[in-house]
Parts: structure tokens; sequence; C-alpha cells
């Protein structure tokens, strides 16, 4: 079953805007991970953030994570075009560490 | 590195046929490999753990015996879906976890479309 809550489940900004998106989940975690995946391909895995970080960065990307809350965020700055995707966060499930992917939030930046 | 590949990339059948997906870890071994499934708009599934030299381990509510999962080497995974239906079109994708490293690093291929006639 899947663990993560993402929202919003879509998002249309302009590019060179920052766009953002949240993912809860309900069980404690080790790390958490955020992919993207572009429209019919498979997954490209852009960060992965263990719990005794709070914040990380990647080029444009900057993800946080708030255990206490247990909720993670994933910034996207000064968006192209190209990062037309949608975004899933992804955690361990807590019993044997396979996986669970989030709803997933459809980013569309237009040009 | 870490490049997983998946073939075919698609696949129409008809329904009643058997249709078999490939995975391969090209530059890795994989003694592990994931079988997700994916709707349209919706999230991935994983429907099944492929591991090297045993057998598979299947998530709950998904038939064995339908979704037919081969580990036969380090590199190679195949699914198969057997006597196929409509309900089972969807997207298919595969990952792989790198021997020796870290258990949540997987890395995926580019998925599979199978729509079933």
């Amino acid at each position: 079953s899947q663990q993560g809550e993402e929202d919003p489940q879509a998002l249309s900004i302009q590019e060179g805007e920052n766009a953002t998106m949240n993912c809860s989940y309900k069980t404690s975690i080790n790390n958490l991970q955020w992919y993207r995946q572009n429209s019919g391909r498979g997954l490209v895995h852009l960060i992965l953030i263990r719990s005794n970080e709070r914040e990380k960065h990647s080029g444009r990307l900057r993800v946080t994570l708030d255990t206490s809350k247990k909720s993670s965020s994933l910034l996207i700055t000064a968006s192209r075009a190209a990062d037309t995707a949608s975004y899933f966060c992804a955690t361990p499930r807590a019993d044997d560490y396979k996986l669970s992917f989030g709803a997933g939030t459809t980013v569309t930046v237009r040009a | 590195g870490a490049v997983v590949s998946q073939h075919p990339s698609w696949v129409i059948c008809k329904s009643g046929t058997s249709v078999k997906i490939e995975c391969r870890s090209l530059d890795f071994q994989a003694t592990t490999m994931f079988w997700y499934r994916q709707f349209p708009k919706q999230s991935l599934m994983l429907m099944a753990t492929s591991n090297e030299g045993s057998k598979a381990t299947y998530e709950q509510g998904v038939e064995k015996d339908k979704f037919l999962i081969n580990h036969a080497s380090l590199t190679l995974s195949t699914l198969t879906v057997t006597s196929a239906h409509p309900e089972d079109s969807s997207f298919y994708i595969c990952s792989a976890r790198r021997s020796g490293v870290p258990y949540n690093e997987q890395f995926f291929g580019p998925g599979t479309r199978l729509t079933v006639l």
C-alpha cells in the first residue's frame, strides 16, 4: 500500500518560477527519496535525504525533511520547460524496506 | 553506470495470449529486481520482488500464476503476463538493486507499455 501522500496533485507554473511540492508519510523512516518521471518513461532518481538531515540541495533542487511532522518538500528553483514531469516521493516500508511511492505531483512548466 | 533496460518498450497483444517483458541491468549485477505496475495518472504499485536464484515474492493481491517472474541471472529478470486480459493493460516498470549496496538504491528501467485488445 502507498505510504506517501503528495500535494498538490498538479502544478502549473511559468518558466523561471519556483515549484514546490510536498509529501507526507505515515511511519518512521530512515530516508526519503524523490524521483522524476517524464511522460511515458521510467523514473529518474533525484535525491535521497536521510532522517538525520533537515535539508539537502542538488543543483536547482532543494529538499527538506521534517521527521516530527512526517513530511518532506521538494523545491525546484528557476524552473525550465524540461522540468515538466511527474514527481514522486518514495519511502522505505517499515517491515521490509521496499519502496512505497506517493501519488505524485504533475508539474507543467509553461514557456 | 547503473543502467537498466526493458524490452519491449511497448507491446500490443490479443486477449488470452501471454506476454514476456525483460528487465536487464546493463552494467551492474542485481541480486534483486522489482516489478511495478502503473496505471494512467497514478503512482507506481509494487507487484513483486524478483530474487536471483530463488522464488519471487509477490505483493498482496497480485496473482503469482498470472504474473510469472523469473530471475535467471544476476542481470536479467523476466515478467510474463499469462492469459492477458484488457484489464492487464498498464505500464510495467522494473527496477534493480545493485548487489552489495544499501537496500534503497534502486535504478529504474524505462518501462513497458502493455495494451491488451
